[in-house]
């Protein structure tokens, strides 16, 4: 089946500068893609979405890209925090628009050091 | 505003025993219901989704059931628990419409010895 992964596991920032976490897709026909945030022991936590139409969305000091071209989507966080430190997941709802829910990338875990 | 609660937080069960989680939503009506399983360091792996009462999907085989005795009520089952069912257990709802977000629960850590 399609899939949705991320190119790494580990990412660790400095507090204050910013991140970027990647993901790649590998489904070409998706058209609506999800960045989660998941603190340790917790369910994770919508944080901005991104429809296929668009190449750029922003929200309060994060900013996603998406690049259809090579299939590739990115996590931008400004000006880090250590509340920003978990494990960031893509997701991608293909292009049916059914009620299966979503595939999720393995996950980038964030560190942010002080 | 909506909420899902999520319940046990953790629970240890020995092999072979039974399994009931479970899973409401407040605030919202005629949700899609799913069960999400996340292996210690891994992504999400879908179990079961609900478009309806009584209506279940599921998408891998697997020692485990689901039910959707109410509009937004959710239970993951097992009769007998294998040492592989260990894992986070995470229930989310949504919307219905196309491309939808999902909302988490805050998850079971569940522990078979």
């Amino acid at each position: 089946g399609e899939s949705v992964g991320l190119h790494l596991p580990t990412l660790s920032v400095q507090e204050g500068d910013n991140s970027i976490i990647n993901c790649a897709y590998s489904n070409s026909a998706s058209d609506y893609f999800i960045w989660y945030k998941q603190e340790s022991g917790k369910g994770p936590q919508f944080i901005i979405d991104i429809r296929s139409n668009m190449d750029k969305r922003q929200g309060q000091r994060v900013t996603v890209l998406l690049n259809k071209t090579v299939k590739h989507l990115s996590l931008q966080i400004a000006a880090t925090q250590p509340g920003d430190s978990a494990v960031y997941f893509c997701a991608e709802n293909g292009s049916g628009g059914g009620a299966d829910g979503l595939t999720f990338g393995k996950g980038t875990h964030l560190i942010i050091q002080p | 505003s909506q909420t899902i609660h999520q319940w046990p937080a953790t629970l240890v069960q020995p092999v072979g025993s039974p399994l009931s989680l479970e899973c409401t939503v407040e605030g919202t009506s005629n949700p899609n219901l799913y069960w999400y399983r996340q292996a210690a360091g891994r992504g999400l792996q879908l179990l079961f989704y609900s478009v309806g009462i009584g209506q279940i999907s599921s998408e891998v085989p697997q020692n485990l059931s689901a039910s959707r005795p109410q509009d937004r009520q959710f239970i993951l089952s097992s009769k007998k628990l294998l040492l592989s069912d260990s894992g986070f257990y995470l229930c989310a709802w949504g919307t219905g419409v196309a491309n939808e977000k999902l909302f988490f629960g805050s998850g079971t850590q569940l522990s078979v010895l």
